[in-house]
């Protein structure tokens, strides 16, 4: 069975960093693209970034481009996401989710507060 | 960037009756690979998204068969034959032709 677990989230001033990760387990990881998706309360789904299956290719919103940095390890079947110069407005649930073109399985998501 | 527009951006259906999203891209989402790469997502409150529909038609595992997907290009279309009461929440598209982008949820309840 495929699961992903996210962990890392919580309250942080703005200007602040975390670092989010997401346990993979149920499939070869190393074979696989993987994204992150956040979701502001009451609001909709914004993609954030994506990694290649090899970690050699990474892509960003230009939201987050500069400040927030993906990466993973596939020696820890792990999926990181590390938060810089945190915003109010980069206040949301955090998703990780596995796929390519398509995001076939999510994690339950960990939240992030920015504020003071 | 892309950008996805849905609409309706809220739709209440009679339990048994069709119901149908639809998803405006602002560019053609054909990849270079021949593949385009449009997907369905369902999200219940308080859950994550799940998957239906991938390359535009293709149902996920355990999708139900209820639902459909078409389109090509620019404008693609959701399609739930009969709606049932598990099939309220928000519906999104999601283009990864070109990074990612989500169109903006079309909220589904049932009247």
């Amino acid at each position: 069975e495929v699961q992903l677990v996210e962990s890392g989230g919580g309250l942080v001033q703005p200007g602040g960093s975390l670092r989010l990760s997401c346990a993979a387990s149920g499939f070869i990881f190393s074979n696989y693209w993987m994204h992150w998706v956040r979701q502001a309360p009451g609001k909709g789904l914004v993609w954030v970034s994506r990694i290649n299956a090899d970690g050699t290719i990474k892509s960003y919103a230009d939201s987050v481009k500069g400040r927030f940095t993906i990466s993973r390890d596939s020696t820890k079947n792990t999926l990181f996401l590390q938060l810089n110069s945190l915003r109010v407005d980069d206040t949301a649930v955090y998703y990780c989710a596995r796929g390519g073109g398509s995001l076939e399985y999510w994690g339950q998501g960990t939240l992030v507060t920015v504020s003071s | 960037d892309i950008v996805l527009t849905q609409t309706p951006l809220s739709s209440a259906v009679t339990l048994g009756q069709p119901a149908s999203i639809s998803c405006r891209s602002s560019q053609s989402l054909l990849h270079s690979d021949g593949n385009t790469y449009l997907s369905w997502l369902h999200q219940r409150p308080g859950q994550p998204p799940r998957l239906l529909i991938y390359k535009i038609s293709n149902r996920f595992s355990g999708v139900p068969d209820r639902f459909s997907g078409s389109g090509a290009g620019t404008d693609f279309t959701l399609k739930i034959s009969r709606v049932e009461a598990e099939d309220v929440g928000v519906y999104y598209c999601m283009q990864a032709t070109q990074l990612g982008t989500f169109g903006q949820g079309t909220k589904v309840e049932i009247k």
